[in-house]
């Protein structure tokens, strides 16, 4: 089964607009992380924003917030008043057994958001 | 020079050449990764190293080499490779590999086209 599902492989979004970008994940870890990461079309893999499963409130890092629905297991990326440089791949991520030794973060397949002067 | 980098940015060789990928990192960070990103395909985690050490070897063929000399540099040897080889090679830091967040931060990724 896949850790991580990322449904949509393509979005559009109008300038100035929010737009969700959905992640959906399966664990039995109590203790895991989940991040995002974009992915302009220079390569470069840009971390935006993270999330523990123990933390009691939404990430937030400026325009970027992170919907966190532990008992659906969903860990959705909204970002605010889009903008053109928003244009790029969005990678959901996870990395389980934060206590413990060391666990590889499992990625998405991505999300190609274009957003639309 | 900030954050992580990678040399070159686009490689196109031959299947017989021999070539090497080279990242370096300036965050004071212990761990260092090798990703490989094809087209419409998960990252795939390639090797990791922890203090210099490989803690990790993902049932990568032998055709791909890597070399940790220190924890701010890590080399990709790559000779014989396949035209299937053909992808975005990422390297990546974190802090360490156990314990806190363990967010990884990026390079710009080399462009590696075999022929």
């Amino acid at each position: 089964a896949q850790k991580i599902t990322q449904t949509q492989p393509g979005m559009f979004v109008q300038e100035k607009e929010a737009v969700t970008l959905d992640c959906t994940y399966d664990t039995s870890d109590p203790s895991y992380g989940l991040f995002w990461y974009k992915q302009p079309s220079s390569g470069e893999m840009i971390f935006l924003i993270y999330q523990g499963s123990y933390d009691q409130q939404n990430a937030t890092e400026g325009r970027y917030s992170l919907n966190f629905q532990k008992a659906r297991k969903s860990a959705n990326l909204v970002i605010s008043a889009s903008q053109l440089g928003d244009s790029a791949m969005y990678f959901c991520a996870m990395r389980e057994g934060l206590t413990g030794g060391y666990q590889k973060v499992t990625f998405g397949t991505g999300t190609k958001l274009q957003v639309i002067p | 020079e900030t954050g992580v980098t990678q040399t070159p940015r686009h490689l196109v060789m031959g299947m017989t050449n021999k070539k090497s990928l080279k990242c370096e990192q300036h965050l004071g960070h212990n761990a260092m990764y090798w990703y490989k990103q094809s087209a419409k395909k998960p990252l795939e985690l390639m090797f990791v190293y922890n203090f210099k050490e490989q803690t990790e070897n993902n049932s990568v063929p032998s055709r791909f080499s890597p070399e940790c000399p220190n924890s701010s540099h890590l080399f990709l040897h790559l000779h014989t490779l396949q035209p299937e080889d053909s992808a975005l090679y990422l390297c990546a830091s974190s802090q360490d590999l156990a314990g806190g967040r363990g967010t990884q931060y990026f390079g710009p990724g080399t462009r590696l086209t075999v022929l």
